[in-house]
């Protein structure tokens, strides 16, 4: 079974400043993909990145960079210098490929609880 | 914007109805997936579709079933509604359905059951 935690309910900040948020995973699976997605109060989950298993190496884009660490089991995600436009919530997950009855894989998202970012003026 | 589109997007119904909830996939997907999500919480799988088959199912009661059609759009159904089935359903689109790749979501549906 998969899970992933972010123990971080909410976060405040105030504009321009950095904000890291923590996303802990758990797997039995050698083979798995992480995700993070943001979540505007419109209700659409915004994909931001995609990190697969096998590939530590830490990606910048933007203001945006993640830190994929395989020995601790974190993906954690940073906004440097954050906007009010940041402001939503973010969500973690996990996808590993599951064999079901019938003998077919299918993969599906394990999300964490999501944390609040809100961004202060 | 990402091509995912759901239908309706607000509801309201009562207990013990029924609901069906739609969703087109993103062009050339052949996989939707189907999530609930309760207030406050992570969106929680309850089943994948894939070339008109169900391919995997969450934890969900069989009261909650769907459909694929042959252009990949999908339903959603749930029998005899509770209270707690109150919540944002999304539907998410994907070139596979191992999801190693993003998976694209529509804006949900968000149910309320009186």
């Amino acid at each position: 079974a998969q899970k992933v935690t972010q123990a971080q309910t909410e976060i405040s900040v105030v504009e321009k400043e950095d904000v890291t948020l923590d996303c802990v995973y758990e797997t039995r699976d050698t083979t798995y993909y992480l995700f993070w997605y943001k979540q505007p109060p419109s209700g659409e989950l915004v994909f931001l990145i995609r990190r697969n298993s096998f590939d530590e190496q830490n990606e910048i884009s933007g203001r945006y960079s993640w830190n994929f660490q395989k020995s601790t089991s974190s993906f954690n995600f940073t906004i440097t210098a954050s906007q009010v436009v940041d402001s939503a919530v973010y969500f973690c997950a996990l996808s590993a490929v599951t064999t079901n009855a019938g003998g077919t894989s299918y993969g599906k998202l394990t999300f964490g609880q999501g944390t609040i970012l809100t961004v202060h003026p | 914007e990402t091509g995912v589109t759901q239908s309706p997007t607000h509801l309201i119904k009562t207990r013990g109805q029924q609901v069906t909830l739609r969703c087109s996939s993103q062009s050339g997907h052949n996989t939707v997936s189907w999530y609930q999500q309760a207030l406050g919480q992570g969106p929680q799988f309850i089943f994948q579709y894939y070339r008109e088959e169900e391919n995997g199912r969450g934890n969900f009661p069989p009261r909650f079933s769907g459909l694929q059609f042959p252009n990949y759009s999908s339903e959603l159904n749930v029998n005899a509604l509770e209270l707690d089935d109150s919540a944002l359903y999304l539907c998410a689109s994907s070139l596979n359905r191992r999801m190693n790749t993003e998976a694209f979501f529509g804006q949900g549906t968000r149910l309320t059951v009186v």
